[in-house]
């Protein structure tokens, strides 16, 4: 696609529920990122992909946390039994240039608001 | 442990006025500093800046780095109310995160 698309785009969910995030990157970049963003703070690193393979996971907050992605395409963050302290807004980003974190293009992100 | 910090936190100023936005870094593994712009959620990026001393430079925009200093400015002149936004600073490293500052909030009044 043009940019990179998620979705949703806004998530309400109740606490101690199970939410899925998806991630479709541009076309072609090998390299995709999540990250976190809460309010009034600048975005906070999650997850690295470089191809179908997590090359940094470090900055998973706990093992509520996975993301996927099985074909070195689309991503998915799986969040497990979702904590009030989990609402922020998630920013998927994507590069083409492996090895490097230049010029990753963000996506809309999700808003997650757990309730 | 790795930190970003960006001053001010919040700006207000008047259409045509030229603005100075502050990073300072502590990273351990510097590759390179980045800029962003960020209007509701998407980060659009501005600038990345590698080398000390060297201005990029785009349209009434523009950014150094000093790497002495551990810092980095973005310059905004003639401003316009269509600059309002968070503009955020991000150092890559080695590793190939991002670490960002919190932001800083640019409001233009027409």
């Amino acid at each position: 696609g043009a940019g990179v698309s998620q979705t949703p785009s806004n998530k309400v969910t109740e606490k101690g529920k199970y939410v899925e995030l998806r991630c479709d990157p541009i076309s072609g970049h090998t390299a995709l990122y999540w990250y976190r963003q809460s309010l009034g703070q600048g975005p906070e690193f999650l997850i690295y992909f470089q191809g179908t393979g997590a090359a940094d996971d470090s900055g998973l907050p706990n093992d509520r946390f996975f993301a996927v992605r099985p074909e070195g395409s689309v991503s998915t963050l799986k969040i497990q039994r979702t904590e009030r302290g989990d609402s922020a807004v998630y920013l998927c980003a994507s590069s083409s240039r492996q090895g490097m974190n230049t010029e990753a293009f963000f996506g809309q992100g999700t808003r997650l608001t757990v309730v | 442990e790795d930190k970003v910090v960006q001053s001010p936190l919040s700006l207000v100023v008047h259409e045509g006025d030229t603005v100075t936005l502050n990073c300072s870094y502590e990273v351990t593994n510097f590759r390179s500093l980045l800029w962003y712009k960020q209007e509701k959620k998407a980060p659009t990026f501005l600038f990345m800046l590698t080398s000390s001393g060297i201005e990029k430079k785009s349209g009434r925009l523009s950014s150094i780095l000093d790497k002495k200093e551990l810092s980095s400015i973005l310059n905004i002149t003639a401003t316009q109310t269509g600059d309002s936004a968070i503009y955020l600073c991000a150092v890559g490293e080695y590793g190939n995160k991002l670490v960002f500052g919190a932001g800083t909030i640019l409001r233009v009044k027409s």
